[in-house]
């Protein structure tokens, strides 16, 4: 079975400043999603960014980008420039290609964000 | 267009008593995924529609736990005789397809369960 770890459990950064949030998986597949996800106080999950394990390059979303390492099994998320909106839990998830449709989640980091 | 929806918003209960948490997906999306988010035990998959049926419901904890999806659309996950540690947030999500194809789920804002 899949696992996926996240061993920050909190993070702070001032505002405007960059913050890396990291994940690490485990799977013998070799396709593959992953995903992060912000999950701020008012409990609703949004898509921050994901990333296909065939493809290569880096996944960006504006002030928003990974670091795939397929390798090494690594895929951390940097925000760059923070915002006070940037504060929240960041979730961590894998979703096999094929086969169950599940998204296997990490414990999650929370984010502060300091004026 | 509307995002998925979930209703209650919050629902407390008594140990013992049945309760029905109810899913409205965005229109169009076929699959349907239930999750429970407790402090214990993170994010947890519990059951995964693709129209009507439900090829993979190996995450429902027990036989308190059913769910079912009715004309593709609102899905309804009930638990019977509750117990306090089935106090969570209960998340619905919907993505266009599940057929091992691949799709974002998006996600509704949760029903948070509080069992007394």
């Amino acid at each position: 079975a899949q696992t996926v770890t996240q061993s920050q459990p909190e993070m702070s950064v001032q505002e405007a400043e960059t913050v890396t949030l990291s994940c690490t998986y485990d799977t013998s597949e070799s396709d593959y999603y992953l995903f992060w996800y912000k999950q701020p106080p008012s409990r609703q999950m949004i898509l921050v960014i994901r990333q296909e394990a065939y493809k290569q390059q880096n996944a960006t979303e504006n002030r928003f980008s990974v670091n795939f390492q397929k390798a090494a099994k690594s895929f951390s998320l940097k925000i760059s420039d923070s915002q006070l909106g940037d504060a929240a839990m960041y979730f961590c998830a894998y979703l096999s290609q094929g086969g169950s449709e599940k998204l296997v989640f990490g414990k999650g980091t929370k984010l502060t964000v300091n004026p | 267009g509307a995002g998925v929806s979930q209703s209650p918003s919050n629902k407390v209960t008594e140990k013992g008593k049945d309760v029905e948490l109810r899913c409205d997906p965005i229109s169009g999306h076929t699959a349907l995924y239930w999750y429970r988010q407790s402090l214990g035990q993170g994010l947890e998959f519990l059951i995964y529609f693709q129209g009507n049926s439900a090829p993979d419901k190996s995450g429902l904890p027990s036989d308190r736990f059913s769910a079912e999806r009715t004309g593709g659309s609102v899905s309804t996950l009930t638990i019977q005789r509750t117990q306090q540690e089935d106090s969570a947030v209960y998340l619905c999500a919907s993505s266009l397809v599940g057929t091992g194809g691949y799709e974002t789920q998006y996600f509704g804002p949760g029903t948070r369960l509080l069992v007394l």
